[in-house]
């Protein structure tokens, strides 16, 4: 079975650093990988997603990186804003279950002015 | 405006007592699928949708049901909820399996 880890479970930075959140998963049997954003009490808003193909992927000041072979991806978010305070989620789907989606528990972040 | 809407937002309920928790979408999505979120648990997969009539087991599945009768909806119901599934519940949608999933706003759900 898929075990999603996202280490730290917490993160405080001073605003301006870049931020660097780690997603570790163990089956390298990926379909897709994708992360997400979550503020308190909403829904999650999809960030970036990348295709098992792919080794990264890019959004303004996002970038995600991901190495099947180590089981892992990183989501790399440049010069960070008291705005980028929220918990980030990565979520794997594997390829022989298509249709499930497994999520890690997520980084709380903190961007301090 | 594309988006996914859940209702109630909030519900508060007894022990037993049926409940159905509407998940809407206007994007003309395929896939469909219900999540719990729990402190220390994190997000995990009821059931998922992968086009009308299609529906299938995600992790924790047990005492919930679906169906998806047309395209647009997949309402999730708790035929007699206990307090075990108090929880906050989100629907998302996706173009197909494999793309990217909007959430809903989120149901909260409390069961006395």
């Amino acid at each position: 079975k898929q075990e999603v880890t996202q280490i730290p479970a917490a993160l405080s930075v001073p605003e301006g650093e870049n931020l660097v959140l780690n997603c570790s998963f163990t089956d390298s049997a990926i379909y897709n990988l994708q992360w997400f954003r979550q503020d308190p009490g909403k829904g999650l808003t999809s960030l970036l997603l990348i295709q098992s193909s792919q080794r990264e992927q890019t959004s303004g000041r996002l970038n995600a990186s991901l190495d099947k072979s180590s089981g892992r991806s990183t989501l790399y978010i440049a010069a960070s804003q008291p705005g980028d305070s929220a918990t980030y989620l990565c979520a794997v789907r594997t390829t022989d279950s298509w249709g499930k989606l497994q999520f890690g528990a997520g980084t709380q972040v903190v961007v301090t002015p | 405006e594309a988006q996914v809407t859940q209702n109630p937002r909030y519900l508060i309920t007894v022990t037993g007592k049926k409940l159905t928790v509407t998940c809407s979408q206007n994007m003309n999505h395929e896939y469909m699928s219900w999540y719990r979120q729990d402190p220390g648990l994190g997000l995990r997969q009821i059931y998922y949708s992968m086009n009308v009539e299609v529906t299938d087991k995600g992790d924790v599945p047990e005492g919930y049901k679906v169906s998806r009768k047309e395209k647009r909806n997949f309402p999730l119901i708790l035929e007699s909820p206990s307090p075990n599934q108090t929880s906050l519940y989100f629907c998302a949608s996706s173009l197909s399996v494999t793309d990217t999933q909007y959430f809903g706003p989120g149901t909260r759900l409390t069961v006395l």
